[in-house]
């Protein structure tokens, strides 16, 4: 099983949508979450990060988390082309530091 | 955050042979980790470098094959040693200033072995 698992996409919305990114893992110790956006040919940029269950907004983004379920959700409102890139889902695992990346969302907006 | 600066951001080299890359950073970090991010796939921790200890390596990677310096608490080194084309790749140095928060990469090395 893998530790933090995120549908590979492509996800397609139409420009002005919201786009929805999920993300689960494993590790029931893990405290803190983060989503980054990766461009290609460019490195990760975080986006959002959360570390207490519900809903966190910044801007056009929301990260939701639910560690019962163990899942985290990314909202991106009114979906813009420039939002278009692979989205990863990162776990902190057992708050060591270290991050264990999903496998990434391609997230494709379509004017 | 923290601004990290990562060389060189690509290199084409022959098999045999090995790469060194370097991430500097602005301010001083207890941990930097290196990841390789293959071709379409996603980020693997590759080792956790302390200043002043040797590094920890995950499974599937050991201090032969990528070894590291850690100098100081502004820069550390990864080492790619006898290169194939397997190792083609993207290296990533990463730095987390706040303990358990937010973690943040440099630009990335694009190695290619030919």
């Amino acid at each position: 099983q893998k530790e933090v698992e995120q549908n590979s996409g492509p996800l397609s919305v139409p420009e002005g949508a919201i786009a929805s990114l999920n993300c689960t893992y494993s590790d029931r110790g893990s405290q803190s979450f983060f989503w980054y956006r990766q461009y290609s040919g460019k490195s990760p940029e975080l986006i959002m990060s959360i570390y207490s269950n519900g809903d966190k907004e910044d801007g056009r983004f929301t990260a939701q988390l639910n560690k019962a379920s163990q899942y985290v959700s990314l909202l991106i409102r009114d979906s813009q082309p420039s939002d278009s890139a692979t989205y990863l889902c990162a776990v902190n695992q057992g708050n060591t530091g270290k991050l264990i990346f999903g496998q990434g969302t391609t997230l494709q907006v379509k004017p | 955050s923290a601004v990290i600066s990562q060389k060189p951001s690509r290199d084409i080299c022959q098999r045999g042979t090995s790469l060194t890359i370097q991430c500097q950073v602005d301010s001083q970090v207890t941990m930097m980790f290196w990841y390789r991010q293959q071709p379409g796939q996603s980020l693997t921790l590759i080792a956790t470098a302390n200043q002043g200890s040797e590094a920890t390596y995950e499974s599937g990677f050991v201090i032969d094959k990528f070894p590291i310096s850690r100098p100081n608490l502004t820069f550390s080194t990864l080492t790619v040693s006898n290169l194939s084309p397997e190792d083609s790749s993207i290296y990533l140095c990463s730095v987390e200033p706040r303990r358990h928060t937010e973690a943040f990469f440099g630009q990335g090395t694009r190695l290619t072995v030919v």
